[in-house]
């Protein structure tokens, strides 16, 4: 049983670029999460997401940045028009319901903006 | 609203002695209590977690941790330290009626040969 498998593992966008980070969950876990950690800090959460819908979105940024999980297909974490600001490591976790017993964190997308 | 204080950025120790990293949690209902580990370039890693029962719980690697409603504290401590015990390690909490987690900022666990 496979992990959260992000991908990429890197990435590298110059200023003004689109950032397309993905996130497939546990085989069965229909709850997917996204965290940023900036550099010395812990995990911040962003959007919590359920099959085709947004649950909670209060720790995401109010513009650049948005978030699907479709019917079909993986997790997307979407940011546009990146800035150095966003050069972080995004992780992904995954859980069979609402996170507050468990939660699997994928390996993560380290995101630089160069 | 809920927070998580870990005490000492920096921790290093001895290979053989005794690991103890700090975990301060704030919340306004009974929280549940999670220590994960993230080594150089990877995810976070479940070491152990409490939610009901025990209030001393064991976890991977020889990891225990204590909840303490009293103090408000979820410590981390492992008898004795092994090289590969090298990593960040974070203390997490969440709610029963909440949508995630909340982390502490971490402890990177430095053990000298």
């Amino acid at each position: 049983n496979a992990g959260v498998m992000q991908n990429p593992r890197h990435l590298v966008r110059r200023r003004g670029q689109e950032a397309r980070l993905r996130c497939s969950p546990m085989k069965g876990h229909s709850h997917v999460y996204w965290y940023r950690q900036l550099p010395e800090e812990g995990l911040k959460f962003m959007v919590y997401l359920q099959k085709e819908n947004i649950i909670d979105e209060s720790g995401m940024p109010k513009e650049r940045f948005s978030a699907e999980f479709p019917k079909e297909g993986p997790s997307i974490l979407r940011i546009q028009q990146v800035v150095r600001g966003d050069s972080a490591a995004y992780f992904c976790a995954s859980s069979s319901n609402r996170m507050n017993t468990e939660a699997f964190f994928g390996q993560g997308t380290r995101l630089t903006v160069v | 609203a809920q927070s998580v204080t870990q005490l000492g950025s920096h921790v290093s120790v001895s290979e053989g002695a005794l690991v103890l990293l700090r975990c301060n949690y704030s919340s306004s209902v009974p929280p549940y209590l999670f220590w994960y580990v993230q080594y150089p370039n990877q995810g976070l890693q479940l070491l152990l977690k409490y939610t009901t029962g025990a209030t001393l719980v064991k976890g991977i690697n020889g990891f225990e941790a204590e909840f303490k409603k009293s103090e408000t504290s979820f410590h981390l401590t492992k008898p004795s330290a092994h090289m590969s015990d090298a990593a960040e390690y974070f203390c997490a909490v969440s709610l029963n009626t909440g949508n995630q987690f909340y982390f502490g900022t971490g402890t990177s666990l430095t053990v000298i040969p």
